[in-house]
């Protein structure tokens, strides 16, 4: 089993939809992550959470928001989706030395 | 964090040590050189990361200069299952080891 599980793993949605993806993870750690992926280009920082009463914007957060429910889960959710936020979406949580990433949602906006 | 710079792409062949440079420059002196890999639009996976001595592990080595300025990656037999993209990445730690940096990273292929 996953540690840091992702659903669904793959989404399409029209525009103007709002979407969540979610996040939830085995490993008990409190710091947590969102990512999105562009096509040949590396991750960016959306949202991160280090602990359940702790939310911090990222790179580009514009048009995304975050929900810490617990340690163990971090929502991301798309109020009205576009077209521009088709991408891979990864979570991910840290300990004291490095990260760890889910499978990621591949999320297309039609 | 600051940046690194990475050949785009590299080849190796299989059975042979895979050697990945990466340059950082202007490191800061409380930033690790840290090292992920991702196979086929999977999450990114750790590799290994070093301060300024030599580190290795099961996966892989990492070889930083003296003057930090630079690092290697090896992998000393690469398998096919090697072929990725990897990312060297500069990480201050503390509370941003899942706050990284990604770059474009260099495409490992390693052929038969």
């Amino acid at each position: 089993d996953a540690d840091v599980t992702q659903t669904p793993r793959n989404r399409i949605t029209k525009t103007g939809k709002r979407i969540m993806l979610e996040c939830s993870q085995t490993k008990g750690h409190d710091r947590m992550y969102w990512y999105r992926q562009d096509p040949g280009l590396g991750l960016r920082l959306i949202y991160y959470s280090f602990d359940v009463k702790d939310i911090n914007k990222g790179e580009i957060s514009d048009g995304y928001s975050v929900s810490r429910q617990a340690q163990a889960k971090f929502s991301l959710s798309l109020e009205s989706a576009i077209p521009n936020q088709t991408a891979l979406y990864f979570c991910a949580t840290s300990d004291h030395t490095r990260a760890f990433f889910g499978q990621g949602t591949r999320l297309t906006v039609v | 964090d600051a940046k690194t710079t990475q050949p785009p792409s590299m080849d190796c062949a299989e059975g042979r040590a895979a050697n990945l440079p990466c340059n950082h420059s202007t490191i800061s002196g409380n930033e690790y050189v840290y090292w992920y890999r991702q196979i086929h639009s999977q999450g990114p996976q750790y590799i290994i990361h070093g301060l300024k001595n030599n580190e290795t592990n099961e996966m892989a080595s990492l070889i930083i200069t003296e003057d930090r300025k630079s690092s290697t990656l090896i992998l000393p037999h690469a398998t096919l299952r090697d072929t990725a993209v990897y990312y060297c990445i500069l990480n201050a730690g503390g509370t941003s080891y899942g706050k990284l940096t990604f770059g474009q990273g260099t495409i490992l292929t390693v052929h038969p």
